[in-house]
């Protein structure tokens, strides 16, 4: 079965820094998908980035991209110029390519220092 | 608009009393499933649905069934809760196969059982 595993609980950083967030995962798939969602204070989830993991290139959404590294199976997150909004729960998910389920990992929640 | 829809947003119950948290989509999206969300768990698959009275079990079903007798809709029935089942309840939906990394979250559920 696939895991996805989160080291990082709790993190602080100050606004406009930049800060990594650790992801690892188990799967002996060759064909899936990685994402990061954000979860704020509304409980909402917001999608923040996906890769899928046949690209070899990096996903970049404007402040946030990926260090997806296949063979170690490594997939973290960084947030460049950090801002109070990113304040929030982020957990790092994966899906098999002929699945419908999501795999989470336990979270870290990220606090944005003004 | 597109979304997914859950009620209530907040129930507090007792123990044994039946209850039932709605979900509904109006995406005529093929793929529904339940997670619910613990402290250092993450998110964990309840039960999905493939398409209108097609379910099936995910990772943590005890406790809990569903139906899907509309598309739209994709309810979950605790019918005899027990303090475990206190969670953060979220449904989820997709188009399906060809675009299943497209997961669309409803609101979320808090729900205590005392």
């Amino acid at each position: 079965a696939q895991t996805v595993t989160q080291s990082q609980p709790e993190m602080s950083v100050q606004e406009a820094e930049t800060v990594t967030l650790s992801c690892t995962y188990d799967t002996s798939e060759s064909n899936y998908y990685l994402f990061w969602y954000k979860q704020p204070p509304s409980r909402q989830m917001i999608l923040v980035i996906r890769q899928e993991a046949y690209k070899q290139q990096n996903a970049t959404e404007n402040r946030f991209s990926v260090n997806f590294q296949k063979a170690a199976k490594s997939f973290s997150l960084k947030i460049s110029d950090s801002q109070l909004g990113d304040t929030a729960m982020y957990f790092c998910a994966f899906m098999d390519q002929g699945a419908q389920k999501l795999v989470f990992g336990q979270g870290t929640r990220l606090t944005i220092n003004p | 608009e597109a979304q997914v829809t859950q009620n209530p947003r907040y129930l507090i119950t007792v123990t044994g009393k039946k209850l039932t948290v709605t979900c509904s989509q109006n995406m005529n999206h093929e793929y529904m499933s339940w997670y619910r969300q613990d402290p250092g768990l993450g998110l964990r698959q309840i039960y999905y649905s493939m398409n209108v009275e097609v379910t099936d079990k995910g990772d943590v079903p005890e406790g809990y069934k569903v139906s899907r007798k509309e598309k739209r809709n994709f309810p979950l029935i605790l019918e005899s809760p027990s303090p475990n089942q206190t969670s953060l309840y979220f449904c989820a939906s997709s188009l399906g196969d060809l675009t299943p990394y497209e997961q669309y979250f409803g609101p979320g559920t808090r729900l205590t059982v005392t």
